[in-house]
């Protein structure tokens, strides 16, 4: 069982530059989320998704576009790379009932933007 | 808006002896609560949640944690700390009406010294 799996692991970009982050995840779970971690700062919601078609922001969207055309995809869209964007994203998944929920979470993406 | 806080930066422990992350909230509504762990270069991994019923709730690796509403905290405590505890531990809410709008502090880590 894969649980959620998040691509590339490592990535540099230079300023200006697009790309897109990628996630899967094989639970069928219909809840999934983006994070940033930063120093000191925790991990910061960027976007969610209850469904496929629909997606929310969290409490940093900006830069950033995501879609949710499937149960299982979830990718992140930088639109145009900036140095504020270099830290470690999460991507996260949860069963949407209240007894089974957690979030289980990818290994990671470490993202530099020079 | 919901928060968390998670006042110590670090804890330091000596293995044997019992330890506690404090956690405090703040949401609308009803809390849902959560503590989650990160190793070195890993996602986060659940230890366990408080969404109703008794206060105190056991988790994985045999720690616990104690829902206070009137203090609005959940701490982290485990009896006899291990050397291998020795991780970022993140404490985290969502109000219960939310649609999975989680919130996480800021983190704690834990070093237990031999």
């Amino acid at each position: 069982n894969a649980g959620v799996t998040q691509t590339p692991k490592f990535q540099v970009l230079k300023t200006g530059q697009s790309m897109t982050l990628q996630c899967a995840q094989d639970m069928n779970h219909e809840y999934m989320s983006w994070y940033r971690q930063d120093p000191g700062m925790g991990l910061r919601l960027i976007h969610y998704s209850v469904g496929a078609g629909i997606t929310d922001q969290g409490e940093v969207p900006n830069g950033y576009n995501v879609s949710r055309s499937t149960t299982e995809d979830f990718p992140l869209r930088l639109l145009s790379a900036a140095p504020s964007q270099t830290s470690v994203y999460f991507c996260a998944s949860s069963p949407r009932t209240a007894t089974n929920e957690k979030l289980f979470f990818g290994s990671g993406t470490q993202l530099s933007v020079l | 808006a919901q928060s968390v806080a998670q006042p110590e930066d670090q804890v330091n422990v000596a293995e044997g002896n019992p330890l506690t992350v404090k956690c405090t909230y703040s949401v609308s509504g009803n809390p849902y609560l959560f503590w989650y762990v990160q190793y070195p270069n890993r996602g986060l991994q659940f230890l366990l949640k408080y969404i109703t019923g008794d206060n105190l709730v056991k988790g994985s690796y045999g720690f616990e944690a104690e829902f206070n509403k009137s203090q609005t905290s959940f701490h982290l405590k485990k009896p006899s700390a291990l050397v291998s505890d020795s991780a970022l531990y993140f404490c985290a809410v969502r109000d219960s009406g939310g649609y999975q709008k989680v919130t996480f502090g800021t983190g704690t880590k834990l070093q237990v010294i031999p």
